[in-house]
């Protein structure tokens, strides 16, 4: 199975830079995904890793290690609009790729 | 280009009971999961379905089913509802080679 772990709750302020960690265990890994949801709202879809390396899309960057187990999103010059929840999700390499999610790091900028 | 929509947005019902939940997955996509996510939870897989079939399941049971239907719009039902099924009910659609899902905005059920 999979398992994922991830900070519960992180604080930053307006402006700053915040990286969201994720470890994970898996029996099979295809790929590291991350989802962001606001409250009361659908998660999106913000980035995929099946790589080692980091993956760049404007303010938001994604960094993986497939040795390490290890991933996280980094989000630069950060706005009031970024207080959500972020979840880390691994893609299985099984036959259906079933994506599993994280418990969630709630994200609060503060000004 | 139409997103994932589902229906109804809320719904409450009664232990014992039973519910259908619908999902109209994006334009071209073929592949549609359902999760779970109770509050202040990452959302828990349900089931997986490819062109009609299930093809993966999570840890839920029997009495979570689902279809898929040639329009890929696909339900969620869900027999002898207990309070535990109280939670938002997500699908999410994408193409079969695709790492991007595209969720829905979720059913809100509350079971009393």
């Amino acid at each position: 199975g999979q398992s994922l772990e991830q900070p519960s709750e992180v604080t930053a302020v307006e402006g700053a830079i915040v990286q969201i960690n994720c470890t994970y265990q898996t029996s099979g890994f295809y790929g590291l995904s991350w989802y962001q949801q606001h409250d009361g709202g659908a998660p999106t879809f913000l980035s995929y890793n099946a790589l080692d390396g980091l993956e760049e899309t404007g303010r938001f960057s994604s960094f993986l290690s497939r040795s390490d187990s290890y991933g996280y999103l980094l989000l630069q010059e950060l706005q009031m609009k970024d207080s959500a929840s972020y979840f880390c999700a691994v893609r299985d390499r099984g036959g259906y790729q079933k994506v599993t999610f994280g418990t969630g790091t709630k994200l609060q900028v503060i000004p | 280009e139409t997103g994932v929509t589902q229906s109804p947005t809320h719904l409450i019902k009664t232990r014992g009971q039973q519910v259908t939940l619908r999902c109209s997955s994006q334009s071209g996509h073929n592949t549609v999961s359902w999760y779970q996510q109770a509050l202040g939870q990452g959302p828990q897989f349900i089931f997986q379905y490819y062109r009609e079939e299930e093809n993966g399941r999570g840890n839920f049971p029997p009495r979570f089913s689902g279809l898929q239907f040639p329009n890929y719009s696909s339900e969620l039902n869900v027999n002898a509802l207990e309070l535990d099924d109280s939670a938002l009910y997500l699908c999410a659609s994408r193409t079969s080679g695709g790492n991007e899902q595209f969720f829905g905005p979720g059913t809100r059920l509350t079971v009393l």
